[in-house]
């Protein structure tokens, strides 16, 4: 049972290149966000979707995009990267329990140079 | 705006020892509070949480607190051992997975 799965792990980029983070779940859960991780800051929401075909923003939004078509996956779209997105990214899906428990993949590395 | 705040960045603590980890908040509509163990190269794990219309929670070594009227609460680890030496978010939500909000961590060493 994998859980949440995000690829790749590390990533280095040029700015002005895109890239796509990848995030599956086999949980079968409505709820699935992305965070970015930065020194000082916590986890910081980016983009969130309640269930396939709904998406929508969060403390974060900026340079990114997000896409729900399926239940299992949940991608984040960087369309022209830039150094201030350095960071580490978490997708998050929503527990059923209904007390706000997440549950985190591993973590994307992405360097933006 | 930081609405969560964990003010120490770390924490060192002698194994057998109590390990109390604190955190604020500014937000009064936040009505679940949840704490987050955090290993290197791993994701955030959900370790404990509590709802506002309690003081307390217990599960085993780890107790968390609320004070409202404070907009605080704190996680407590007794006794603590070399293996809960991680980082730890305190996060805070209004009941809505879109709007949980974190703190910046502690970074807790817990020395043999």
């Amino acid at each position: 049972n994998a859980g949440v799965t995000q690829t790749p792990k590390f990533q280095v980029l040029k700015t002005g290149q895109s890239m796509t983070l990848q995030c599956a779940q086999d949980m079968n859960h409505e709820y699935m966000s992305w965070y970015r991780q930065d020194p000082g800051m916590g986890l910081r929401l980016i983009h969130y979707s309640v269930g396939a075909g709904i998406t929508d923003q969060g403390e974060v939004p900026n340079g990114y995009n997000v896409s729900r078509s399926t239940t299992e996956d949940f991608p984040l779209r960087l369309l022209s990267a830039a150094p201030s997105q350095t960071s580490v990214y978490f997708c998050a899906v929503a527990g059923g329990a209904g007390d706000g428990e997440l549950f985190f993949g591993e973590g994307s590395r992405l360097t933006v140079l | 705006d930081q609405q969560v705040k964990q003010n120490s960045p770390s924490l060192s603590v002698q194994e057998g020892r109590i390990s109390i980890l604190n955190c604020d908040y500014t937000n009064s509509m936040f009505d679940y509070f949840l704490w987050y163990k955090k290993y290197p190269a791993e994701g955030p794990t959900f370790l404990i949480s509590i709802s506002s219309i309690k003081d307390k929670n217990e599960d085993g070594r780890f107790t968390v607190f609320l004070n409202k009227s404070a907009k605080h609460l704190s996680l407590h680890i007794v006794p603590s051992q070399p293996g809960d030496s991680a980082v730890y978010f305190c996060a805070a939500t209004d009941g809505n997975n879109n709007d949980m909000r974190f703190g910046a961590g502690t970074r807790l060493t817990v020395k043999p």
